[in-house]
């Protein structure tokens, strides 16, 4: 079936350093994805959104990068902190679907002092 | 906080107990969702209500009964359930079901003995 994964479950990242963390989809036809945070005891919150007719969208601190030739998707976190300390996932929206999302299984970021 | 609150935060319940899982939002959107979250599992899309109407119940075994009264208020009635069932159970609401983004609450951790 068709699936969002996660190259890497867990990343360690020295504080001050930038972030990637990747994404894999398998739907060429997917044009939405965002990026979620999910804290420990939290529910996941949403970080960055981007469409498929763009490539890349910069918000505060973060870039998603969008490579539909290879069906990637990046999240780019500049001066890692720690409170970005999390897990990290990714969705994409099918066409045929409005609100139906697929989701990754996550990527844990540590962000060590 | 994103606008969507959930209680309790934490039930454990036999697997003979019947238990209600509530959720709020507090945001004037017109779609709610609840999700399955399991350890190491992708979200799962259990039930979506637009405007109080369920629009999608996604295989889920009966012993879950969601309820909408109005479009603020979700709740998710359990009754029977298996160990298999215990995971962050997660209630979310959009603008409408279309490609908006999701607003999660935090969740309740249940756990099934």
């Amino acid at each position: 079936g068709e699936s969002v994964g996660l190259h890497l479950p867990t990343l360690s990242v020295q504080e001050g350093d930038n972030s990637i963390i990747n994404c894999a989809y398998s739907n060429s036809a997917s044009d939405y994805f965002i990026w979620y945070k999910q804290e420990s005891g939290k529910g996941p919150q949403f970080i960055i959104d981007i469409r498929s007719n763009m490539d890349k969208r910069q918000g505060q601190r973060v870039t998603v990068l969008l490579n539909k030739t290879v069906k990637h998707l990046s999240l780019q976190i500049a001066a890692t902190q720690p409170g970005d300390s999390a897990v990290y996932f990714c969705a994409e929206n099918i066409p045929s679907g409005t609100y139906k999302y697929i989701f990754g299984t996550g990527t844990r970021l540590k962000v060590l002092a | 906080e994103t606008g969507v609150t959930q209680t309790p935060r934490h039930l454990v319940m036999g697997m003979t107990n019947k238990k209600s899982l509530k959720c709020e939002q507090h945001l004037g959107h017109n779609a709610m969702y609840w999700y399955k979250q399991s350890a190491k599992k992708p979200l799962e899309l259990m039930f979506v209500y637009s405007l109080e109407e369920r629009v999608e119940n996604n295989s889920v075994p009966s012993r879950f009964s969601p309820e909408c009264p109005n479009s603020s208020h979700l709740f998710l009635h359990l009754h029977t359930l298996q160990p298999e069932d215990s995971a962050l159970y997660l209630c979310a609401s959009s603008q409408g079901t279309g490609k908006y983004e999701q607003y999660f609450g935090p969740g309740t951790r249940l756990t099934v003995t």
